[in-house]
């Protein structure tokens, strides 16, 4: 079973402060992804990677980045924590060249910024 | 921006009583796919229709996939109080080749009466 593997399920942090938020998964796979899921507006993509260090913005990257410099472990980094960006996280992974590929789903993090 | 758009937004039925839950999108897609949320966790994978296929089963699923009008139902037969969680649809553009990225609707509510 692929295991996608959260670093924190609860998170406290001060506005201003910069935040890492860790994912590892343990099947090879290439692409990862984060995404970011707030009552009534489902999940937003923000950022993806198809591969070691390579990166690619999603629908909303705006006061996020991430790094990718293993192919197991796909960081999202909030540079200054606002109180706009408390919300539930979810880091996703997916192998390629199956035709079925399915996304395999961390247990997220839940941020408070305050 | 949003793909799919689930119909209903939330449903409360009995157990034994089948759900249907509907989910609209706009561009022509590979595949789309079907996740399921139980409450503070990860999405799991329920099960993935191609754009070439009209139904697919599993156990107590069934999903159906109408690409003239954009639209696919999911069909949990025989509900159990354990059915209870949220449901996603999730479709995989046909345009971004290989990496595609899924791009997730806002999600049902389903609830289960014991």
């Amino acid at each position: 079973d692929v295991k996608v593997t959260q670093s924190s399920r609860y998170l406290v942090k001060r506005t201003g402060e910069k935040v890492f938020l860790e994912c590892v998964q343990d099947m090879d796979h290439e692409n990862m992804f984060w995404y970011r899921q707030d009552p009534g507006l489902g999940l937003r993509l923000i950022y993806f990677s198809y591969d070691v260090k390579m990166k690619e913005k999603g629908d909303i990257p705006e006061g996020y980045s991430v790094s990718r410099e293993k192919k197991e472990r796909f960081s999202l980094i909030l540079e200054s924590a606002s109180t706009n960006q408390t919300s539930m996280y979810l880091c996703a992974s997916r192998g390629i060249g199956t035709a079925d590929r399915p996304l395999h789903f961390g247990n997220g993090t839940r941020l408070t910024v305050t | 921006s949003q793909q799919g758009e689930e119909d209903p937004q939330a449903l409360s039925i009995q157990e034994g009583e089948n759900a249907t839950m509907n989910c609209s999108y706009k561009t022509s897609i590979n595949n789309l796919q079907w996740y399921r949320q139980n409450s503070g966790r990860g999405l799991v994978h329920l099960i993935l229709i191609r754009s070439n296929e009209r139904e697919k089963h599993s156990g107590r699923l069934r999903v159906t996939l109408d690409t003239s009008k954009k639209s696919s139902s999911l069909l949990i037969t025989a509900s159990r109080a354990a059915d209870t969680a949220s449901y996603f649809c999730a479709t995989d553009s046909l345009y971004t080749g290989a990496n595609s990225k899924l791009t997730f609707g806002k999600g049902i509510t389903l609830s289960v009466r014991p």
